[in-house]
């Protein structure tokens, strides 16, 4: 089946600086990525839908400015956390679907702890 | 914007036991999908439900979507260990741009008593 690697896994960093995760799809093209964040004992709220070869589009309420999305190419796309503050501490899904399926299945990754101190 | 709400939030049920869980979104679904993600871990696609009031068997899990296209259900027979965890119903919008969206309900999180 479908695998979506997420790279790191848990990361630790101090307030104010940068995050960048990444997402990969490993065995298809994923012209189109989701990221989203779970809070302890809480649902997934998506964040963007990440778009190759164009910009993301972001979900109300969600700062464009801090969660830098790039989607390069139909592998990768990454989301970077910039001036991250201890209430980003979270932990962060992406996923990807496989047009070629023609099926709406996300397959998503590990995920990542991000832990801001 | 949309919601999806799920109940129950938690279930403790005894190993055997049947459980259900039950989907409602404020918004008509193009489709419906089901996820399970275990403890520390990531959801895992069940299943997906498109047309209006489908049933859909996995083994012991039986899913069902309304005939509005609101609610859904999933319901396991006879509860084994492995299947405690979280299980999501997510709601997929589409829009007029066809830009996919994918809502996650509130969750029920299952654990099971030996």
């Amino acid at each position: 089946g479908a695998v979506v690697s997420q790279h790191p896994s848990r990361v630790i960093c101090k307030s104010g600086t940068s995050v960048k995760i990444e997402c990969r799809s490993l065995d298809f093209q994923a012209t189109t990525m989701f990221w989203y964040r779970q809070f302890p004992k809480q649902s997934l709220m998506l964040m963007a839908t990440s778009n190759e070869g164009s910009k993301a589009t972001y979900e109300q309420g969600v700062e464009k400015d801090k969660f830098l999305i790039n989607h390069a190419s139909l592998t990768l796309s990454t989301l970077t956390v910039t001036s991250a503050h201890p209430e980003d501490s979270s932990f962060y899904i992406c996923s990807a679907r496989d047009h070629g399926t023609g099926s709406y299945e996300q397959y998503f990754g590990p995920g990542t702890r991000l832990t801001v101190t | 914007g949309q919601q999806v709400m799920q109940i129950p939030q938690y279930q403790h049920v005894q190993e055997g036991e049947d459980f259900t869980t039950y989907c409602n979104s404020s918004t008509t679904l193009s489709n419906i999908q089901w996820y399970k993600q275990r403890p520390g871990g990531h959801p895992v696609f069940l299943i997906q439900l498109v047309k209006s009031g489908e049933v859909k068997k996995q083994k012991r899990l039986t899913f069902q979507f309304g005939e509005a296209k609101k609610n859904s259900s999933l319901h396991i027979t006879a509860t084994q260990t492995t299947d405690v965890g979280t299980y999501f119903c997510a709601g997929l919008s589409i829009s007029n741009f066809g830009n996919e969206k994918l809502t996650f309900g509130t969750g029920t999180r299952l654990t099971i008593i030996p």
